[in-house]
């Protein structure tokens, strides 16, 4: 099975802070992406990295940004958290063989709060 | 970009088969249905995907009609553990590879 692991479950932050949200995956997937979920608005792409040092934006990358130095791991970056930026931030990686079907498989979510 | 149509909620009785129906009338030739669940507070989980045949796993089954202009999932026996909200996506092209763009899902409830 797939394991997709983000360091924290739940983060607390003052706004202004630099956060940083990690993510970790054990099956070698070349692709990987973050998205944010909120009540009503669904999932929606932030960043993903198809390959290390590789990235590109989603549909609402400002005020983000990501890291991929290895290819198991890939960091979302919040330069000066604000409230805003309050939500449910998922992980997910896909393999690229057969990347045109290729299901995605989540993390658990990190719930950060910026007050 | 193809948009599907889920019921907001639906019922089950434990035991029971659940059958959830998703609207994609503007499916593309080549896009595939795909199927996740999110469970309270965890992140959503894949459950089956499909292009035009029925497709089952140790999950579920996945009957899609065949002008493909819709689907329906089938969990065949309900547990409680199965009440989650369920996603029914089209796959989407463009510019963010990969991207699946998840809606509203219909929260399904398992009753005993």
């Amino acid at each position: 099975d797939v394991k997709v692991t983000q360091s924290s479950r739940y983060l607390v932050k003052r706004t202004g802070e630099k956060v940083f949200l990690e993510c970790v995956q054990d099956m070698d997937h070349e692709n990987m992406f973050w998205y944010r979920q909120d009540p009503g608005l669904g999932l929606r792409l932030i960043y993903f990295s198809y390959d290390v040092k590789m990235k590109e934006k989603g549909d609402i990358p400002e005020g983000y940004s990501v890291s991929r130095e290895k290819k198991e791991r890939f960091s979302l970056i919040l330069e000066s958290a604000s409230t805003n930026q309050t939500s449910m931030y998922l992980c997910a990686t896909r393999s690229q063989e057969s990347s045109y079907n290729s299901p995605l498989h989540f993390g658990n979510g990190t719930r950060l709060t910026v007050t | 970009d193809a948009k599907t149509t889920q019921p907001p909620s639906m019922d089950c009785a434990e035991g029971r088969a659940a059958n959830l129906p998703c609207n994609h009338s503007t499916i593309s030739g080549n896009e595939y249905v795909y199927w996740y669940r999110q469970i309270h507070s965890q992140g959503p989980q894949y459950i089956i995907h499909g292009l035009k045949n029925n497709e089952t796993n140790e999950m579920a089954s996945l009957i899609i009609t065949e002008d493909r202009k819709s689907s329906t999932l089938i969990l065949p026996h309900a547990t409680l553990r199965d009440t989650a909200v369920y996603y029914c996506i089209v796959r989407v092209y463009g510019g963010s590879q990969g991207n699946l763009i998840f809606g509203k899902g219909t929260k399904l409830s398992v009753k005993p």
